[in-house]
């Protein structure tokens, strides 16, 4: 089974400094991973999905073999950043659990 | 045009009660979704289905009890809610194979609480 996991709970930034929000993944072949955001009381949304390489809201993740990373990127944090982030395989018949994602919290 | 649709959004009722939460998607998507969040905001799947065929079937309380009359619909009704059972659920519904790299699309989440 796919799986990934966030090992910050808690991410705290200053507004315009660098965030990196980070995923690693544990299984074999080519994996499918995606970045989710969900703003307060809001559902989660789709941020990011390795395999269109675009940027969202400034936001880039790289998918890193060697590592087996898929961190989440951005090189200016702005207040409206602060959401729960969830890195995560891709649904179908995988039993996939977002696990507790990380919380990230712009400080003006 | 919302793309999943989950009714109610707040939900607040007694302990011992049995509640419904229903959930659509307008996506033509395969495969639909219940998730957990709790207090913490950890996120667990609950039930999966495909094509109106259970697939994930997590350990839940026997008390849990999804319903997919077809594959645009997929409910969940809860008999005798225990204060535990207190969270948001989330709907979601992706396509399977995911050959596009969609992911899953979310409902808007149904925040129960048991009193």
């Amino acid at each position: 089974a796919q799986r990934v996991t966030q090992p910050e709970k808690l991410l705290s930034v200053f507004k315009g400094a660098p965030v990196e929000l980070k995923c690693n993944y544990s299984y074999s072949g080519s994996p499918e991973l995606f970045w989710y955001v969900q703003y307060s009381r809001q559902r989660l949304q789709l941020l990011l999905r390795h395999i269109s390489r675009e940027s969202i809201k400034g936001f880039t993740a790289d998918l890193n073999k060697g590592e087996t990373s898929f961190h989440l990127k951005k090189p200016f944090a702005q207040e409206e950043d602060s959401a729960m982030y969830y890195c995560a395989p891709p649904g179908g018949y995988q039993k996939v659990t977002f696990g507790i994602g990380t919380k990230l919290q712009v400080i003006p | 045009d919302t793309a999943v649709s989950q009714t109610p959004k707040y939900l607040v009722t007694q302990m011992g009660n049995d509640k419904s939460i229903k959930c659509e998607q307008n996506l033509g998507h395969d495969t639909m979704y219940w998730y957990k969040q709790d207090s913490k905001k950890f996120l667990k799947i609950m039930f999966s289905y495909n094509n109106k065929e259970l697939i994930i079937n997590e350990t839940v309380p026997n008390r849990f009890s999804p319903k997919s009359p077809d594959k645009a619909h997929l409910n969940l009704h809860i008999n005798s809610l225990e204060l535990g059972d207190s969270a948001v659920y989330f709907c979601a519904s992706s396509q399977e194979p995911d050959a596009y790299g969609y992911g899953y699309t979310f409902g808007s989440g149904t925040r129960l609480t048991v009193v």
